[in-house]
């Protein structure tokens, strides 16, 4: 249990166009979802956490009219990287958690999304 | 804030060789996590430490935790070529803080 997908695995886009990313809890219902970015070589860095149903909350430095956030069920959370340029390419990683559950300190990591803009 | 660090960042050993990696954090917690992750994919969840002096065990991994000096270790015992990866360590406040990693490189 607790898989989390997402898709697609890889993209590559022209600078200027906009990419969206999806992450899926496919076995259960993710009330909270996180999206962070890693570039190579380098931790993770946390973007955003999104609730189902509200508005995502930003990490400082992070761009939210940049990177759209959508989390409009309890198993979906869209990330859309809006008018992208090259330095934008990097290792997105989602995650999902569920209040609800037992371990609701648990987080549950998706493949990652790699995305090259050139 | 709360800050995650770890040590060493790299760690280039012999197989059956004994090694241990640091995570220090800065302020209480009441989760402390281990991943692994090789180069390219996701992160493969390793121990979940919930308690001061909790020590969990797989393989040839073992992680412990004490809050109290906030510091957990993973323990890496007669080392193998398939455990080169980078390992992090990542602390719960109200969102999970990742340390830098710990690239582990096993040479056979």
């Amino acid at each position: 249990g607790a898989v989390v997908s997402q898709h697609p695995s890889r993209v590559i886009c022209k600078s200027g166009t906009s990419v969206k990313i999806e992450c899926r809890s496919l076995d259960f219902q993710a009330t909270t979802m996180f999206w962070y970015r890693q570039f190579p070589k380098q931790s993770l860095m946390l973007m955003a956490t999104s609730n189902e149903g509200s508005k995502a909350t930003y990490e400082q430095g992070v761009e939210k009219d940049k990177f759209l956030i959508n989390h409009a069920s309890l198993t979906l959370s869209t990330l859309t990287v809006t008018s992208a340029h090259p330095e934008d390419s990097s290792f997105y990683i989602c995650s999902a958690s569920n209040t609800h559950r037992g371990n609701r300190y648990e987080q549950y990591f998706g493949p990652g999304t790699r995305l090259t803009v050139t | 804030e709360l800050k995650v660090e770890q040590n060493p960042l790299f760690l280039s050993m012999q197989e059956g060789k004994n090694y241990t990696i640091y995570c220090n954090y800065s302020t209480t917690s009441d989760r402390l996590y281990w991943y692994r992750q090789d180069p390219g994919k996701s992160l493969e969840s390793l121990f979940v430490l919930l308690s001061n002096g909790a020590v969990k065990q797989e393989g040839r991994l073992m992680a412990s935790l004490d809050t109290k000096a906030r510091l957990s270790t993973l323990h890496i015992t007669a080392a193998v070529h398939d455990l080169s990866a980078t390992y992090f360590c990542a602390v719960r406040d109200d969102k999970i803080i990742f340390g830098k990693g710990t690239r582990l490189h096993i040479l056979p």
